[in-house]
């Protein structure tokens, strides 16, 4: 069965510095998404992507957030100056009309 | 913004026994989805509900979307010990696509 492949695992990072999670969603998916969970606490939106743009952001996705799907394949998180309050895991996610979404097994990203 | 209230936060059952959990919400949504989470992995979609009132089984898993569109509920029947982990309800405001507003969770516990 397809599914959405995030990578790294597992990544850890110093204070300040800049991350990029990659997502490689299923090929016929149209829409896309990045939502984070917390140790211990819910899953959260962050943003979501169609037609090569950004269709709607949560609060949590400020001006340190960005998404590229730069060659049609690649769905790419970056957050530009880490900070402790981003650890968490991140989970990309992809969609197509009339099916629920299908969640990848998410990036654990850990700033110290 | 919207919130999912989601019951019980935590459930230790004997396997065997049958278990219930609810989310409600002050929003209505149109489309409701139950998703388990096993530990360090992404949620994965059980079930999804796309008409108030719709009754919808999969294997031991049954939920239904209420009729007012508020709340919905998951049953599972016979629990087995594989049934353990993190259930999660999710309500979406557009029909198919958009941001899932997540509930906080139950955790399962099924004592063999």
């Amino acid at each position: 069965e397809p599914e959405v492949t995030q990578t790294p695992s597992h990544q850890v990072t110093q204070m300040g510095q800049e991350v990029i999670l990659r997502c490689v969603p299923i090929s016929n998916h149209l829409y896309f998404y990045w939502y984070r969970q917390i140790l211990g606490q819910k899953v959260e939106f962050l943003v979501s992507f169609y037609n090569n743009e950004i269709s709607e952001k949560s609060e949590i996705f400020d001006d340190q957030f960005s998404v590229e799907r730069p060659d049609g394949s690649n769905f790419t998180l970056k957050i530009r100056s880490t900070k402790l309050e981003d650890s968490a895991m991140y989970f990309c996610a992809g969609q197509r009309v009339n099916y629920g979404y299908t969640f990848g097994s998410g990036t654990r990203l850990t700033v110290v | 913004g919207q919130q999912l209230n989601q019951s019980p936060q935590s459930m230790f059952i004997q396997e065997g026994e049958d278990v219930s959990m609810n989310c409600t919400s002050s929003s209505i949504f149109n489309t409701w989805l139950w998703y388990k989470q096993d530990p360090g992995e992404g949620p994965v979609l059980l079930i999804a509900l796309y008409k108030a009132g719709e009754l919808t089984s999969n294997g031991r898993l049954t939920a239904q979307f209420g009729i007012t569109r508020k709340d919905s509920f998951l049953n599972i029947s016979a629990s087995i010990p594989s049934d353990v982990g993190i259930y999660f309800c999710a309500g979406q405001t557009r029909s198919n696509t958009g941001k899932l507003i997540f509930g906080q969770g139950t955790t399962l516990q099924v004592k063999p």
